[in-house]
């Protein structure tokens, strides 16, 4: 079973169409949840990090949520331009390393 | 902040040659560096963390003597594709954790590698 699962896997909007990408995780003992941004033939571009129930980070038309199942990334009146795949990833523990969802990609057309 | 780089960005080589890619931190010092592969449409796949002055960590299937890390300084780790194969193609991307820190780790902009 997937530690962590982001849905939808593909999301069209089109643009000002506000809307939110969800993560769900099953890990005991959170380090952390990151967001990140991720362009075709690129790596990924860190956007946020949460680390515990309740907390939320905005950034421009971003904003990110957490409790303790699932976090979602909600997009505010998106455009063109924000168009790209978004990563989840968990830390557990005093483990240092990543688990990443498949992540989920948006298309904002004009 | 927080910047990442990689050198190649894309590299192509014959079956049988050997390809090492760099990574480098460029803003802050990182004892521990990650790496990934990415295959299309797929996620990121830890592939093994290098950590600053010891040998690395591999994950389970990584075949260490096909894959060798260096991490020779606190902004450098280099990996090393030993005897490609055209199965070894795929998008390889490092990242790092600030010094102190094994929090957030920042990419660079990956290596596209290519077995003929």
């Amino acid at each position: 079973e997937d530690q962590v699962t982001q849905s939808p896997e593909a999301l069209r909007l089109q643009e000002g169409e506000s809307s939110s990408l969800n993560c769900s995780y099953t890990v005991s003992g959170l380090r952390g949840l990151f967001w990140y941004r991720q362009d075709p033939g690129k790596g990924p571009e860190f956007l946020f990090t949460l680390y515990s129930a309740g907390e939320e980070k905005e950034k421009e038309r971003l904003k990110a949520t957490l409790t303790k199942k699932e976090s979602f990334l909600h997009i505010t009146a998106p455009k063109p331009e924000d168009s790209a795949t978004y990563l989840c990833a968990v830390g557990e523990g005093s483990n240092y390393k990543l688990t990443f969802g498949k992540g989920t990609l948006l298309t904002v057309n004009p | 902040g927080a910047v990442v780089s990689q050198h190649p960005s894309r590299v192509i080589c014959k079956s049988g040659t050997s390809v090492k890619i760099e990574c480098r931190s460029l803003d802050f010092q990182a004892t521990t560096m990650f790496w990934y592969r990415q295959f299309p449409k797929q996620s990121l796949m830890l592939m093994a963390t290098s950590n600053e002055g010891s040998k690395a960590t591999y994950e389970q299937g990584v075949e260490k003597d096909k894959f060798l890390i260096n991490h020779a300084s606190l902004t450098l780790s280099t990996l090393t594709v030993t005897s490609a194969h055209p199965e070894d193609s795929s998008f390889y991307i490092c990242s790092a954790s600030p010094r102190g820190t094994l929090d957030t780790q920042y990419f660079g902009p990956g290596t596209r590698l290519t077995v003929l």
